[in-house]
């Protein structure tokens, strides 16, 4: 059974850091193209980052320079290190899979963790 | 990496049909066929409804529909339940290798 389960978060001083772990069972995380996408309180998703099989990333420019997103192939866990953090970065941040490869149809977000909640504020 | 355009809500009645329209641009949704569409209920992480514009994983009810013109898609629900009240999403691949998604909306069964 594929699961994913988010651990991390917590209430950090705008400024501060944090790192968000993922940690997956029934799939390989290197074998597939990790993201993680938050949703600040009452608002909508927002895609953060992707890390895909060959270990290339991609930002969203809200997060570029100060989000890095990595895996330990041996711990099979995504994580997302959360350097400068600001006021707008509060969010519920879930770890979600897209199964590779993406065929010319077919790319969607098909497994989610239940997310971690991230507060930044003094 | 501006937002797909949902819109906010919608509601219908037990049994009847509604559509959750989606417009992005050439450079997303009208762009890719790797458009899809998530279901959130409060509290709970999102559920994968339609992938690749039209098609359903297995385990979702087939009243679930999806479709695309141009750079609007739309998601289509017949058959009105009380458990498809949520909040549903679209999301799409994008020219500049990321991935957008829509702003939302609230459907209310009435």
């Amino acid at each position: 059974e594929v699961q994913l389960v988010e651990s991390g978060g917590g209430l950090v001083q705008p400024g501060g850091s944090l790192r968000l772990s993922c940690a997956a069972s029934g799939f390989t995380v290197s074998s597939n193209y990790m993201n993680w996408v938050r949703q600040a309180p009452g608002k909508g998703l927002e895609w953060v980052s992707v890390i895909y099989t060959g270990g290339t990333t991609y930002y969203a420019d809200s997060v570029k320079g100060r989000f890095t997103i990595s895996r330990d192939n041996s711990e099979n866990t995504l994580y997302l290190q959360m350097n400068s953090l600001r006021p707008e970065d509060t969010a519920v941040y879930y770890c979600a899979r897209i199964p590779a490869p993406c065929s010319s149809t077919s790319c969607p977000f098909d497994y989610w963790g239940q997310g971690t909640l991230v507060t930044v504020s003094s | 990496q501006s937002a797909l355009t949902q819109p906010a809500s919608v509601s219908g009645s037990p049994g009847q049909s509604i559509t959750i329209s989606c417009t992005g641009t050439s450079s997303d949704v009208g762009g890719y066929n790797y458009v899809s569409w998530y279901q959130q209920h409060p509290g709970k992480a999102p559920k994968l409804m339609i992938y690749g514009v039209t098609k359903r994983p297995s385990g979702v009810s087939n009243r679930f529909s999806g479709s695309k013109s141009g750079n609007t898609a739309s998601l289509t629900i017949s058959g009105l339940q009380a458990e498809d009240e949520a909040d549903y999403y679209c999301t799409s691949y994008t020219s500049s290798t990321t991935w957008v998604f829509g702003g939302g909306t609230k459907l209310t069964v009435l």
